[in-house]
């Protein structure tokens, strides 16, 4: 089925450890973009990419690379896991263009938890 | 910069009950406005989006009017089932050009049978 295809589904980390969330699509998009969802606070943009080699930063993009090598991947790296970073994380892809405008199609979600 | 603010959760309403979820917004520029649910376990689906002043998006029962005057994008169900317990966001695109969506912090609604 068509859609964005986010592994882990869960994830536990120790701190200090590294690790990549996987994304991809098979839409054809040219932007994704990685959320993270904490209790209270909705969603909130860590970094989001326009095409393949442009990526961008987004409200909250400290402790967190990306990179985008291909339209359908979009990699997320955390290379020192912070108690912090414990949250849900979603990437989300779009067509670029105003009109007509197409939505946000979200993945499932990587839940992470650092202790 | 641009925000959107949700009325707080949770909401816990009984099944065919009347829905409204307030949702406010400031934007610079000419926003599109959108709802989404996300439903336990699952990514975000889009619900329904409205691009300009007066229109209305409509999708499985709920409404919302995008109202210029009021800056406000409140969503609507006349008859609530359980299948509709979710968290509902209310999220807005700024402007011409703009990709990035700007979220509120959702409302966790419940429909008791």
């Amino acid at each position: 089925n068509a859609g964005v295809t986010q592994t882990p589904k869960f994830q536990v980390l120790k701190t200090g450890q590294s690790m990549t969330l996987q994304c991809a699509q098979d839409m054809n998009h040219e932007y994704m973009s990685w959320y993270r969802q904490d209790p209270g606070m909705g969603l909130r943009l860590i970094h989001y990419s326009v095409g393949a080699g442009i990526t961008d930063q987004g409200e909250v993009p400290n402790g967190y690379n990306v990179s985008r090598s291909t339209t359908e991947d979009f990699p997320l790296r955390l290379l020192s896991a912070a108690p912090s970073q414990t949250s849900v994380y979603f990437c989300a892809s779009s067509y670029l263009g105003v009109s007509p405008y197409y939505g946000y199609t979200f993945g499932s979600g990587t839940r992470l938890t650092v202790v | 910069g641009d925000s959107v603010t949700q009325m707080e959760g949770p909401v816990t309403l009984s099944e065919e009950a009347f829905l409204t979820i307030n949702c406010t917004y400031t934007a610079t520029g000419y926003p599109s406005l959108f709802w989404y649910v996300q439903y336990p376990g699952e990514g975000l689906q889009l619900l329904l989006k409205a691009t300009k002043a007066d229109d209305k998006g409509s999708n499985k029962g709920f409404e919302a009017t995008y109202r210029k005057e009021t800056t406000s994008f409140h969503l609507e169900k006349g008859s609530v089932q359980v299948s509709d317990s979710a968290v509902y966001f209310c999220a807005l695109r700024a402007g011409q050009g703009a990709q990035k969506l700007v979220f509120g912090q959702g409302t966790r609604l419940t429909i008791n049978p």
